[in-house]
């Protein structure tokens, strides 16, 4: 069945950069895109990024500047990175599966990520 | 961006009681709006897709529907399990949420 896992360190230190891997099962991301949304506590969602099943990549312009997501097909993983982090980036991180009409029909449980020195 | 003003931001409802949560699109994004829900501690579960069609497994008592640029989850009689916060979201270009509904028992 599909599946999709967050996992990453639960403490950042500020300015520091975050390294998230979501680990995928139950289809191939050659064929899906892979998307990065985050949840501050007691917040709305926010979307951060995508890997396209092609390969390519977007991202919130909002975060551009510090953000970077990247796959390895052959380990059904897709990463993010994110730098130069600050208290506001305490949050919950989810990859998301988008199904053909541009929602996200499976989503991973969540990592939440503490940034604190 | 385009962006997505839902409301109400709360709502106390009663057991078999019809809720209706709406969103507004600041552009046209056609039919490609979906809604979630998300209960606490738990990662949001899309109920619909496509403005009108139920995700595998949702209820018939959810449904979506679309008047221009202003698109309306209804909940056609509450249950206790319907308790949590709903999200709409467009997938028209780089993808958007609404602010959320914080749907509650009276």
């Amino acid at each position: 069945q599909v599946q999709l896992k967050e996992s990453g360190p639960g403490l950042v230190q500020p300015s520091e950069t975050l390294s998230l891997t979501c680990t995928v099962s139950g289809f191939s991301l050659t064929s899906y895109n892979v998307h990065w949304v985050r949840q501050p506590p007691g917040k709305g969602l926010e979307w951060m990024g995508v890997m396209w099943s092609g390969g390519s990549t977007d991202y919130n312009s909002a975060l551009k500047s510090r953000l970077s997501i990247s796959r390895d097909t052959s380990k059904n993983q897709v990463f993010l990175k994110m730098n130069s982090l600050q208290s506001e980036d305490t949050t919950t991180y989810y990859c998301a599966r988008e199904n053909y009409s541009g929602s996200f029909d499976y989503w991973g449980q969540g990592v939440m990520v503490t940034v604190s020195s | 961006d385009i962006q997505m003003t839902q409301s109400p931001a709360s709502l106390s409802a009663s057991l078999e009681e019809i809720v209706t949560i709406t969103c507004q699109a600041s552009q046209n994004i056609g039919n490609w709006l979906a809604w979630y829900q998300q209960k606490p501690g738990k990662s949001p579960q899309l109920l619909i897709y496509g403005t009108t069609s139920l995700a595998d497994g949702v209820p018939s008592r959810f449904s979506g529907s679309r008047s221009g640029t202003q698109y309306s989850l209804k909940i056609s009689r509450l249950q206790v399990e319907d308790i949590g916060i709903y999200y709409c979201q467009q997938a028209s270009s780089t993808p958007t949420f609404g602010g959320g509904t914080k749907l509650e028992l009276k």
